[in-house]
């Protein structure tokens, strides 16, 4: 089955301690992509990946890191996590670029206290 | 800065009755317009698209239309049913960003 798989779905950690969230899709998609959900405010973009070892920030890339050493798989890493990255975080691929259709996982609600 | 507590803005639809969801883009340089449609606890979910040579644009039971001079987008869904009731991002690209609106939450009433 073609999917987008996010892990993990729930987590909760505390300030300051570093955590990675994995994305991996089977699709062989170029175009990787990490989104932000806060209530009122929709998605925001985190980091985008065209390609392999080709990443660009988003619109809300501060405190986020990213890496693309294979083309399946998309980390989402917070070196040092505050509260105000509290929020339900999508990742999402397609086959090339934002003009071609979008597949996103099920999401991570990460809490920070 | 960030606004919190925002209410989504809300359509509420009767069963069998058309459907517009209207929205707004920014950047008149995107070329790309998606709308996607996401439940509750799920991940959103590619309904329709158009380019910016487009004027407007049908799938099944969907219509987009693009309005570049006002820069408006809206979906319009035919013959609401009870599984249509979900939010609604429209989001414009181009180059590698993807930008989303605050998005509409649509209610079909039996």
């Amino acid at each position: 089955e073609a999917q987008v798989t996010q892990n993990p779905r729930y987590l909760i950690t505390v300030t300051g301690k570093k955590l990675t969230v994995t994305c991996s899709q089977n699709m062989n998609h170029e175009y990787m992509s990490w989104y932000r959900q806060d209530p009122g405010l929709g998605l925001r973009q985190i980091y985008y990946s065209m390609n392999v070892e080709v990443t660009d920030k988003g619109d809300v890339p501060e405190g986020y890191k990213v890496s693309r050493k294979e083309k399946r798989n998309f980390p989402l890493i917070l070196e040092s996590p505050s509260p105000n990255q509290t929020s339900l975080y999508f990742c999402a691929s397609s086959l090339s670029g934002v003009r071609t259709e979008a597949f996103f996982g099920q999401g991570t609600r990460l809490t920070v206290v | 800065g960030e606004s919190v507590g925002l209410h989504l803005p809300t359509l509420s639809v009767q069963e069998g009755d058309n459907s517009i969801i209207n929205c707004a883009y920014s950047n008149s340089a995107s070329d790309y317009f998606i709308w996607y449609k996401q439940e509750s606890g799920k991940g959103p979910q590619f309904i329709i698209d158009i380019r910016s040579n487009m004027d407007k644009r049908q799938g099944q039971r969907v219509t987009v239309l693009l309005n570049k001079t006002v820069k408006h987008l809206s979906l319009q869904i035919a013959a609401t049913q009870p599984g249509d009731s979900a939010v609604y991002f429209c989001a414009e690209g181009g180059g590698g960003k993807l930008i989303f609106g605050q998005g509409t939450e649509l209610s079909v009433k039996p």
